[in-house]
């Protein structure tokens, strides 16, 4: 079935360490691929997407590239701030009747100063 | 412009009683889902919303329901409220059926 496996936190960097969150998804049909990110006591925000192979999706910084070969858009981050703590979760959609977000169980970041 | 709102922002409930939670979209965006996030996991799609017809359910029961105004608002009722059903409950709006925008979502406490 569809599911999204995302790396299992919580990460704990120092500000301006580089960041890699793991992310790989199983989904029938061809998905569009996305990071969302959720600051403490609030909704989801959409980071970044991808739609179709080789895109990379960028946005304040953070990277990932759509890999169909491998099942996997990677989230990326060359120098992290204390204000990207959060929580961040890979998600998919794909089209066809309802198009419902699958989201992995998301991985919690925190960086300190 | 103004993003997804959703009211309450907070709430507590006793089981067996019924919830309201409401849910403005975006301004021009026709579709509306609601999800489910339970403390610690990712969001679960509960339904979606379209020119006010239902065009999906996820795997919650009967006692979630759901419509959708011709507003575009977007009403999600919860009966027969379980101890389970405490979550943070998310509105997404969106235009087309792909970039979906999160609303800050409704704490639900059932006790």
């Amino acid at each position: 079935g569809n599911s999204v496996t995302q790396m299992e936190g919580p990460v704990t960097l120092s500000e301006e360490a580089f960041l890699t969150i793991n992310c790989t998804y199983t989904a029938t049909g061809y998905p569009s691929l996305f990071w969302y990110v959720q600051y403490p006591g609030e909704g989801l925000q959409l980071l970044l997407k991808a739609t179709k192979a080789d895109d990379k999706g960028s946005n304040k910084g953070f990277e990932a590239t759509y890999r169909k070969e491998t099942t996997s858009f990677h989230l990326e981050k060359g120098s992290v701030q204390v204000s990207d703590s959060a929580v961040y979760f890979c998600a998919f959609i794909t089209q066809g009747g309802s198009e419902k977000l699958v989201f992995g169980k998301g991985t919690k970041l925190t960086v300190n100063p | 412009d103004a993003g997804v709102t959703q009211s309450p922002t907070h709430l507590i409930k006793t089981r067996g009683q019924h919830v309201t939670l409401r849910c403005s979209p975006i301004s021009g965006h026709k579709s509306v889902s609601w999800y489910q996030q339970v403390l610690g996991q990712g969001p679960q799609f509960i339904f979606q919303y379209y020119e006010k017809e239902e065009r999906g359910r996820g795997n919650f029961p009967d006692r979630f329901s759901a419509r959708q105004f011709p507003n575009y608002s977007s009403e999600l009722n919860v009966n027969a409220l379980l101890l389970g059903d405490s979550a943070l409950y998310l509105c997404a709006s969106s235009l087309d059926y792909y970039e979906q925008y999160f609303g800050p979502g409704t704490r639900l406490t059932v006790t």
